[in-house]
């Protein structure tokens, strides 16, 4: 059964420090996704990614966010140094996008929360 | 960018019953999924849907591109139909990205 994993599931930082959250993607899918989620924005998209380049990190706070696909099995997003605001539900969804079966249906990981205090 | 607008915002229905959540994009769609947002967070894939008509199960949607909308429609509701339902669409002609809607947030009572 295919799935899109995340790790940490739960992280709970202090203000300052560095918090890297990971996503494996479904194997073979070549669109990887990074979304926000909280209740007052929604589900916002941060960055994405098609075959290991970033295509679009407009959503993303540039000066304390990165997003990496250090190889096609891994993304990362990281911040630093994280805020209070960040706390959040960080999910990374995979998208076999334009390789074989072709196809733009995103599928979701169970999400990061982040608790910053 | 693309405007997605859910209704209603928020849905209370007997165990039984029958509803249809809309979903309306501001602009032209050819990429667009429903998703179901359970109590513990998971956002499941109902379904894929840039254009016609799907069914699994108690769960149909219909999408009519030329008119910017698409309909989820869920049948004889049951508790764990409970939760938040998601709409996202986009355009694929540049990009593979999606815009959500706010969700509609359905409770359905015993």
């Amino acid at each position: 059964d295919a799935r899109v994993t995340q790790t940490p599931r739960d992280k709970v930082t202090e203000m300052g420090q560095e918090v890297t959250m990971r996503c494996q993607p479904i194997l073979g899918h070549n669109t990887v996704f990074w979304y926000r989620q909280t209740m007052m924005q929604g589900l916002e998209l941060l960055a994405y990614f098609r075959n290991r380049a970033p295509l679009d990190d407009s959503g993303m706070p540039k000066d304390r966010f990165s997003a990496e696909m250090p190889d096609a099995t891994l993304a990362t997003l990281k911040i630093q140094p994280s805020e209070p605001r960040d706390s959040a539900v960080y999910f990374c969804a995979s998208a076999p996008g334009q390789t074989k079966p072709f196809s733009y249906e995103q599928y979701f990981g169970p999400g990061t929360r982040l608790t910053v205090t | 960018g693309i405007q997605v607008e859910q209704s209603p915002p928020d849905l209370i229905l007997q165990e039984g019953a029958n509803s249809t959540l809309r979903c309306n994009f501001s602009d032209s769609v050819n990429n667009l999924q429903w998703f179901h947002q359970n109590p513990w967070g998971q956002l499941i894939n109902l379904f894929y849907i840039p254009s016609g008509t799907k069914q699994n199960g108690r769960l149909s949607a219909t999408t009519v591109a030329t008119e910017r909308y698409s309909l989820l429609y869920i049948s004889s509701s049951q508790t764990t139909d409970s939760g938040v339902y998601f709409c996202a669409g986009g355009y694929t002609g540049a990009n593979s990205k999606l815009t959500f809607g706010k969700g509609i947030t359905l409770s359905v009572r015993p």
